[in-house]
């Protein structure tokens, strides 16, 4: 398999554009998980799908936040409309199971709002 | 939700020492893991270890889960060990990964 996949890898994108970054899960895994990473808050999970449907979204930081998995192999995370205090590295990670696997990352989107 | 200390927050080390990291949490934990974000930013899982001892080559980790800790091991250290050592875990009813701030390590040649 080939790992998580993310696009793009880099995102550089001005103050109140709408921004999409995508994921694909490892095949087979029915957990998928967004992360955000900055200096200030390490990483924190902003939200995470079982099955396709979102189980906990209350790391969103706020309504301009959204994310879909319209099917088991892909992810979406949106913002809109951009700020730059948004700039952070997004990773998606994925796992097979709740309790038993590990979580395996992709390389992350580095986002940045000007 | 649990709290993740991670000590020590930065390391030093030149090639060859050995080193111990250490991972606190706030409740008993489980699926408890260690990952090594390297320079370019990668996250690897090292392992995953939610009680016991388990060794990969020169990395070995072990978990104390009902005394809420865990501790990576890393023998005869390379320049490539560089980067920053995450562990994660859930506790509770939860098995969702919360993250420590992590332990940077640089190590000389």
């Amino acid at each position: 398999d080939a790992g998580v996949i993310q696009s793009p890898r880099h995102e550089v994108t001005e103050m109140g554009q709408e921004v999409t970054l995508r994921c694909k899960p490892i095949s087979g895994h029915d957990y998928l998980f967004w992360y955000r990473q900055t200096m200030m808050r390490g990483l924190e999970l902003l939200i995470y799908f079982n099955n396709n449907v979102p189980i906990d979204d209350s790391g969103m930081p706020e309504d301009r936040f959204s994310a879909k998995m319209p099917n088991a192999s892909f992810s979406t995370l949106k913002i809109q409309p951009s700020e730059p205090r948004d700039s952070a590295v997004y990773f998606c990670a994925s796992s097979f199971g709740q309790g038993g696997e590990k979580l395996f990352f992709g390389s992350g989107t580095q986002l940045s709002v000007l | 939700g649990i709290q993740v200390e991670q000590s020590p927050p930065d390391l030093i080390l030149q090639e060859g020492a050995n080193s111990t990291l250490r991972c606190n949490f706030s409740d008993s934990v489980n699926n408890l893991q260690w990952f090594h974000q390297n320079p370019w930013g990668q996250l690897i899982n090292l392992f995953y270890i939610p009680s016991g001892t388990k060794q990969n080559g020169r990395l070995s980790a072990t978990t104390v889960a009902t005394e809420r800790y865990s501790l990576l091991y890393i023998s005869s250290s390379q320049t490539t060990d560089s980067g920053v050592y995450f562990c994660a875990g859930g506790a509770g009813g939860s098995y969702i990964p919360t993250f420590g701030r992590g332990t940077s390590l640089i190590v000389h040649p």
